[in-house]
């Protein structure tokens, strides 16, 4: 099983600052099979970036995805009030899927 | 419009068994795996398992293999998972949700666009 760590636990900025979220992976994701997902209180994960660093439809331009091998990251350039929320990232190289532990973005 | 849409939330005693439903809208219900991922209270995503909705192939991770159950039942393009003998530890929010791209010519293991609003499990005495 692929474990993977999203560093920091919790992130404290304010609006209009870059967010930087990082995900590792316990072995080479070979076929750079990661997504990551945004997920609000009360509501459902919503996909955000695939195959590292893919957006998926409607995600804005201030999302991007990177990363190869064990270390990936997901930056968002400028936040948005409604960028506040918990990221986690996901991978789909192997089976059994895993998520990390998720990272959270909180106002400052 | 794609959408995934669960049955109500649901509250159990320990032992018991529950079943939750998860319906498809707006595409071809036997084109695409549909997985199951759990959410305990405050914690993080765990995956459970997929189905296929045409042939009824099923992979369970392996921490919910034996008192996890996946069906479908095409004719009203609905997935279903059915946990027994539930635990105070199987309280959670159970999502399902769809891999991008047909089953003909994609692997189940993928990422997953879009999810269902999830059923809360509550198991309790």
């Amino acid at each position: 099983e692929i474990v993977l760590t999203q560093s920091p636990a919790t992130l404290s900025l304010s609006p209009g600052e870059r967010a930087t979220l990082s995900c590792g992976a316990g072995q080479s994701l070979r076929r750079h099979f990661l997504a990551w997902y945004q997920q609000k209180p009360g509501l459902a994960p919503r996909l955000l970036i695939y195959d590292v660093s893919s957006r998926a439809t409607g995600i804005p331009d201030r999302f991007s995805g990177s990363g190869s091998g064990t270390d990936f990251t997901l930056t968002i350039s400028r936040l948005e009030p409604e960028d506040f929320a918990v990221y986690y990232c996901q991978q789909y190289d192997s089976s059994p899927l895993t998520f990390g532990g998720g990272t959270k973005v909180e106002i400052k | 419009q794609v959408q995934l849409v669960h049955s109500g939330a649901e509250v159990k005693k320990p032992g018991a068994s529950v079943k939750v439903s998860c319906k498809a809208f707006g595409y071809t219900f036997t084109g695409y795996y549909v997985h199951w991922v759990r959410q305990a209270p405050g914690q993080g995503l765990e995956w459970m398992g997929w189905i296929n909705p045409n042939s009824g192939d099923t992979n369970y991770a392996q921490k919910f293999q034996g008192r996890f159950t996946m069906t479908r039942d095409t004719s009203i393009s609905t997935a279903y998972m059915e946990l027994s003998s539930l635990r105070s530890d199987d309280t959670g929010v159970y999502y399902c949700a769809r891999v991008p791209c047909l089953t003909t010519n994609c692997s189940p293991e993928n990422w997953f666009d879009p999810w269902g609003q999830g059923t809360l499990v509550t198991v309790s005495s």
